[in-house]
């Protein structure tokens, strides 16, 4: 039982580079979520799936587009990478759809734009 | 949207001694506020969390406390040690869209 499973752990690109972001969870949970960490800001939404077949914006969409991929996989990806995207980018599942509840995070994949 | 602010947002004690971290919330609606801990490089875990139909949940040595009039929580660790250093998340969340709103986060240093 791995949890959340997020791929890569580290990458590096340039302005203008595309890249996707794996996320996968093993618990059978129906929702996930993607979250951005910069120093001093918390952790912000992304993107979230509250079960298989949608997606919604959360704070700070611009630039990412999401993809639910079944009920196990939700992937990231920024189609123009530019440095204000620098970021440790973080992968969570939740069991609960309708109500919060406790987030299960990934290890986390950082990502620097040059 | 909800904005969560959370203070102190760096916060040094002595081995044994309290600590204290406060977060407030404008969305009148929240009603799930989880506590995070986030060690060096590590991911961030839940350790408490509380739902607005209580004013007061304890965990052996961390406790949070409520006030939905105030729209405001805390995180309250006792006899703190070395390893209760890390980054500390305070969110909220509502139904409809169980989405979690985070604080700017407060890293605890625990000097031995």
């Amino acid at each position: 039982n791995a949890g959340v499973t997020q791929t890569p752990k580290f990458q590096v690109l340039k302005t203008g580079q595309s890249m996707t972001l794996q996320c996968a969870q093993d618990m059978n949970h129906n929702s996930m979520y993607w979250y951005r960490q910069d120093p001093g800001m918390g952790l912000r939404l992304i993107y979230y799936s509250a079960s298989e077949g949608t997606t919604d914006k959360g704070e700070v969409p611009n630039g990412y587009n999401v993809s639910r991929l079944n009920k196990r996989e939700f992937s990231l990806r920024l189609e123009s990478a530019a440095p204000s995207q620098t970021s440790v980018y973080f992968c969570a599942s939740s069991e609960l759809t309708a109500t919060p509840g406790e987030l299960f995070f990934g290890e986390g994949s950082r990502l620097t734009v040059l | 949207g909800e904005n969560v602010e959370q203070h102190p947002s760096t916060l040094s004690v002595q081995e044994g001694d309290s600590a204290v971290i406060k977060c407030t919330y404008s969305d009148s609606a929240s009603n799930y506020f989880p506590w995070y801990k986030q060690e060096l490089g590590k991911r961030p875990q839940l350790i408490i969390d509380i739902r607005s139909n209580v004013g007061e949940k304890k965990d052996q040595r961390i406790a949070v406390t409520l006030n939905k009039t105030a729209k405001h929580f805390s995180l309250h660790i006792t006899e703190t040690q070395p390893e209760d250093s890390a980054v500390y998340f305070c969110a909220a969340g509502r139904n409809a869209g169980n989405m979690l709103t985070f604080g700017g986060g407060t890293r605890l240093m625990v000097k031995p």
